[in-house]
């Protein structure tokens, strides 16, 4: 079974520009999360889909960031205008049940110059 | 509010040492709980869980970890390490019955030295 995929798995992009973000989940799974780990300090909660549902997203930071998920496939986290700090790792997960565990990504590095 | 707190950051060892990594919790209801390993360059995989029953869990590659319900605790241990368990380690926990988000401490940096 094919993992989770997350691209592009390095991005560099200047303060004020626009990024997005790709997550394919493992096919099937309805439960698509966000996690962003920002360096040094714990991965936290961004959100989480239920199929094209957003479920939970009480850990999006300010509404400089926007996710989707058409059609309950693969997501994207859209980050306009980035600021420095929002630099870190975005990982992505997914899982066929809740409440346990998931199948992470290997993340995207994000770098705000 | 949930929280995690891993009191060791970084850790070294030579191979063969035992390990036992620190996790605390702070949550007054039911939870479910997690041991996360990232090694060098991979996604994050799960190394073990506890969501009930016996608190001793073994998870893969040798690993095992206790919950200590009285202490919040959900210490990680293996009696022997290798090279190859130079990773990332993270404890994470949800609340067992209302989200399924993961609180996850900040992570401990385990080197293993030949």
């Amino acid at each position: 079974e094919a993992g989770v995929t997350q691209f592009p798995s390095h991005s560099v992009i200047e303060k004020g520009q626009t990024v997005t973000l790709r997550c394919d989940p493992i096919s099937g799974h309805d439960n698509l999360y966000w996690y962003r780990r920002v360096m040094g300090k714990e991965i936290k909660f961004l959100l989480h889909f239920v199929k094209e549902s957003k479920q939970d997203e009480s850990g999006m930071p300010n509404n400089r960031f926007l996710a989707e998920r058409t059609g309950g496939t693969y997501s994207t986290l859209k980050v306009q205008p980035a600021e420095l700090e929002d630099s870190g790792v975005y990982f992505c997960a997914s899982s066929q049940s809740r409440f346990g565990g998931y199948t992470f990504g290997s993340g995207t590095r994000l770098t705000v110059v | 509010a949930q929280s995690v707190s891993q009191h060791n950051h970084h850790v070294i060892l030579s191979e063969a040492a035992s390990l036992e990594l620190g996790c605390n919790y702070s949550y007054g209801g039911t939870v479910n709980l997690f041991w996360y390993v990232q090694y060098p360059g991979q996604h994050l995989q799960l190394l073990l869980k506890y969501f009930s029953g016996d608190p001793l869990v073994k998870g893969i590659k040798g690993f095992e970890a206790e919950f200590i319900k009285s202490k919040f605790s959900f210490n990680l241990r293996k009696p022997s390490v290798q090279w190859s368990d130079t990773a990332e380690y993270f404890c994470a926990v949800n609340d067992a019955y209302n989200t399924d988000k993961l609180i996850f401490g900040t992570g401990t940096r385990l080197q293993v030295f030949p």
